[in-house]
């Protein structure tokens, strides 16, 4: 199984409401990571795990929240976003952290009204 | 600040073209240059360039790395429309990638 999942593939969400993005590995990879990618721009990383621990959080505000709570879950909690968090969301994972080829799943398609 | 900037940045052909797509970085201590093609989801895995001046081929589609220079070129022969795609290079660092902004390629019939 050499696949990344993530779940929902869309979601539409107010500036009020809670959610939260799921992503999920079976490949036994020990590093995984967000990033966000707005539309005509390359991904940005927003946050790496390394073994189940916050290794990188790359300045993101409070309002997203990871939280991986075993090696094949990363969760991306999402509370009182502003419509310019509107973007595709991308989970990837890798051997280690930093380590050759990252995985990437197929994103989840965010729109903050 | 580490930097990786890819060119052009959109590029139009015809089918049976020839394409060359440039990566220029500045970022040190990484591992490997990466190429990947973006259609309308994730980016997918297309090489893994670690050594200078060894060119590494997959069908149409050649690469190669100058860490001398600080670049990396991806070839496509004999486009084809499915070669439509935005292709991202990226520099594999400790625990994080750093993306190039892409160039977005349009092969027409």
């Amino acid at each position: 199984d050499t696949e990344v999942t993530q779940t929902p593939k869309h979601l539409v969400m107010g500036m009020t409401n809670k959610k939260s993005l799921k992503c999920e590995q079976h490949m036994g990879h020990r590093a995984m990571y967000w990033y966000k990618q707005k539309a005509k721009k390359p991904p940005e990383l927003m946050f790496v795990y390394s073994y189940e621990k916050l290794s990188i959080n790359e300045s993101v505000p409070s309002r997203f929240s990871p939280e991986c709570p075993n090696s094949s879950l990363l969760n991306l909690h999402l509370h009182a976003l502003q419509p310019e968090d509107s973007a595709l969301y991308l989970c990837a994972s890798s051997p280690i952290a930093g380590a050759i080829t990252q995985y990437f799943g197929p994103g989840t398609r965010l729109l903050v009204l | 600040e580490d930097k990786v900037v890819q060119s052009p940045l959109s590029l139009v052909v015809h089918e049976g073209d020839t394409v060359t797509l440039n990566c220029s970085y500045e970022v040190t201590n990484f591992r490997s240059l990466l190429w990947y093609k973006q259609e309308k989801k994730a980016p997918t895995f297309l090489f893994m360039l670690t050594s200078s001046g060894i060119e590494k081929k997959s069908g149409r589609l050649s690469s190669i790395l100058d860490k001398k220079e600080l670049f990396s070129i991806l070839n496509i022969t004999a486009t084809q429309t499915g070669d439509s795609a935005v292709y991202l290079c990226a520099l594999s660092g400790t625990y994080k990638y750093i993306f190039g902004t892409g160039t977005r390629l349009k092969v027409l019939a």
